[in-house]
């Protein structure tokens, strides 16, 4: 199946450490999202991104929208223990004919040391 | 929480059988998506329902089916299960099935096949 590739796929952190994170597409994509995943829990939406160019925070978060259309980044500040988890990025499909198919990252594992 | 909601939390059966993941989507929620979360491939879109009508194929093997019903609940059917089909299957719903309608995921059902 197809996957996007996400870097790094893990990093390990001191609390208070910023954090960058970053998603790349062989395929253009029109929406972007960023989602957290907890250990057996089902992904959460963080941000979504709907124009190249754009620049969008949720808090400790921002990410931006590529001017490719290929790529997303995800920035971290000051970074919590409850930040631990799985992030991962997502690209909005309309490939055969669907309109909301996500396409989504390989992860990146976060930890975070008090 | 998301509003979503998916039953058993886990399942435990032998190869050559057959179970049905349950998924009901949040309150005025329209479409229904299923997903498959393994370690080696990743999150991948299985299928798509929008007010009862199937939408968007995915990765979905022709051993698995789905539906969603008039008050659209759905379910995801996997037959002649093998031990691959071992996983983490995530049901998420929007409100309706245009580009910019997010997605919101359960918690999961984790299947094991034995």
């Amino acid at each position: 199946g197809q996957q996007l590739n996400q870097s790094p796929q893990s990093m390990f952190i001191q609390e208070g450490e910023d954090v960058s994170m970053n998603c790349t597409s062989s395929s253009i994509f029109n929406t972007w999202l960023w989602y957290k995943q907890d250990p057996g829990e089902g992904p959460v939406l963080l941000i979504a991104l709907y124009k190249a160019g754009e620049l969008t925070s949720n808090g400790r978060l921002t990410a931006q929208f590529g001017i490719t259309r290929k790529d997303s980044f995800l920035n971290i500040s000051a970074s919590i223990p409850s930040d631990v988890g799985i992030y991962f990025c997502a690209g909005r499909s309309t490939l055969g004919g669907a309109t909301n198919k996500l396409i989504f990252g390989t992860g990146t594992l976060l930890a975070v040391q008090p | 929480d998301s509003g979503v909601t998916q039953t058993p939390k886990h399942l435990i059966t032998a190869t050559g059988q057959r179970v049905t993941l349950r998924c009901s989507p949040r309150s005025g929620d329209l479409s229904v998506y299923w997903y498959q979360q393994s370690l080696d491939q990743g999150l991948q879109f299985l299928i798509q329902y929008y007010n009862g009508e199937e939408r968007a194929k995915g990765n979905i093997l022709e051993r698995f089916s789905a539906q969603q019903f008039p008050d659209l609940h759905s379910e995801l059917n996997l037959s002649s299960l093998e031990l691959g089909d071992s996983a983490l299957y995530f049901c998420a719903s929007s409100h309706r099935d245009r580009a910019w309608d997010e997605q919101y995921f359960g918690p999961g059902t984790r299947l094991t096949v034995t």
